[in-house]
């Protein structure tokens, strides 16, 4: 069932450290993967997407990957800033379908 | 940096009510999108709109729910009589080319139906 919002999985890294979120989705058919960062009060911002075509993307400090086999992605951001805390959502979408969020992380940065 | 925006950003309003959830898309953009996220809960899907006509809704998005894009520049949301189950962000979003497009989201209009 949906998991309440108190129990988000949450991590909490350094400031400085790299920081993993993983996440794991449902459908075989999805070719289509984003990121999304949404800070407290704010809509989703896209960070990075990934199609299935490929299994690394890197942008400006993070990286995603993408494991079609196990159905897993990842967002990998180095270097992790204050301002890097937020709840971090990946997203799915298929040829025909919408936009399926994932259930989040909550990522805390401490200074 | 061009912006989808969102009006109000907390409406409240009593059961029964009608309420109607203002956006404004990235100019350029043709196709528009509203998501409902229940507080502390993941993002989901209502509904897609592109040609002035719906291309996909979702199983939430009954018939107390429509949508319009009355000019050039708004996109409506309304709930004809809102329920307490009602309550939640509404992000409206926007992208340019649809499918695969990135879609930008606004900052959301807060939902309390008391």
């Amino acid at each position: 069932g949906e998991s309440v919002g108190l129990h988000l999985p949450t991590l909490s890294v350094q400031e400085g450290d790299n920081s993993i979120i993983n996440c794991a989705y449902s459908n075989s058919a999805s070719d289509y993967f984003i990121w999304y960062k949404q800070e407290s009060g704010k809509g989703p911002q896209f960070i990075i997407d990934i199609r299935s075509n490929m299994d690394k993307r890197q942008g400006q400090r993070v990286t995603v990957l993408l494991n079609k086999t196990v159905k897993h992605l990842s967002l990998q951001i180095a270097a992790t800033q204050p301002g890097d805390s937020a709840v971090y959502f990946c997203a799915e979408n298929g040829r025909n379908t919408p936009l399926v969020f994932g259930k989040g992380t909550r990522l805390s940065v401490i200074a | 940096e061009p912006e989808v925006t969102q009006t109000p950003s907390h409406q409240v309003t009593q059961m029964g009510q009608e309420v109607i959830l203002r956006c404004v898309p990235i100019s350029n953009h043709l196709y528009f999108y509203w998501y409902r996220q229940i507080l502390g809960q993941k993002v989901e899907f209502l509904v897609s709109f592109y040609n002035n006509e719906i291309s996909e809704k979702s199983e939430i998005f009954d018939d107390q729910f429509s949508v319009e894009r009355p000019d050039g520049s708004n996109f409506t949301l309304k709930i004809r009589s809102t329920k307490l189950e009602d309550s939640a962000m509404y992000f409206c979003a926007s992208s340019a080319l649809g499918g695969r497009d990135i879609q930008y989201f606004g900052a959301g209009t807060r939902l309390s139906v008391l």
